[in-house]
């Protein structure tokens, strides 16, 4: 069983709220990642951490933001909420001594009306 | 720029075959490929990781094979099952990005 948390789970909120979405793991890795996912299409890499205080950008533009202060807690921020960010959020970890491969949360699906 | 290319038409086979999906991909230099299991509305599940030395992996009715010159890994699911059912993902890391294909749906029909 993986030992990475995403909350909310789900999330109704209007237009033009400020959101945080909470990611954490206990699993001790450098890595830690956002994706973004609608329904039945393909993840895109929003951003990406291999370590505390580093952050970058990943393949697909994003409006919103990350920090990683802490080894485990890796939050994104979004300033100001858009019906276009409607989707599945992601977040995942890795790198574990001998360890590659990525482990998932459950996901925080958003929806912005 | 990277890409990772994935067979995007679905596949649908009999319960009993073996179901063989590809991934290609261009302007990485892969250490190593992974492939992941995801099932609708939950996150994805790593099942095999093969290295570049390596010319094949199995796990159970799981079957990898990496092939660093074509650069392309197939994936084989042997004796399928409906159980199987699901969208299927390679990945590559790099330069500390991990990224995925689009996925392949495989269907397997009782």
């Amino acid at each position: 069983e993986a030992d990475i948390y995403q909350t909310p789970r789900y999330l109704v909120i209007g237009t033009g709220k400020k959101i945080t979405l909470e990611c954490s793991q206990t699993m001790g890795h450098d890595k830690m990642y956002w994706y973004q996912q609608d329904p039945g299409m393909e993840l895109h890499l929003i951003h990406y951490s291999y370590g505390v205080n580093s952050t970058e950008k990943g393949d697909l533009s994003s409006e919103s933001t990350v920090s990683r202060i802490r080894t485990e807690h890796f939050p994104l921020t979004l300033e100001s909420a858009r019906p276009s960010h409607t989707s599945q959020y992601l977040c995942a970890s890795s790198g574990g001594v001998g360890e590659t491969e990525a482990f998932f949360g459950q996901g925080t699906r958003l929806t912005v009306v | 720029s990277q890409k990772i290319e994935q067979n995007s038409e679905a596949l649908n086979i009999q319960e009993g075959k073996t179901a063989t999906l590809t991934c290609n991909y261009t302007n990485y230099s892969p250490a190593y490929l992974q492939w992941y299991r995801q099932d609708p509305g939950r996150g994805p599940v790593f099942l095999l990781l093969i290295r570049e030395n390596e010319k094949e992996k199995r796990k159970e009715r799981l079957k990898v094979t990496f092939d660093t010159t074509l650069k392309q890994s197939l994936f084989h699911i042997t004796a399928s099952q409906p159980a199987d059912s699901a969208t299927y993902l390679c990945a590559l890391e790099g330069d500390y990005k991990l990224s995925f294909g689009a996925g392949t749906t495989v269907t397997v029909r009782a």
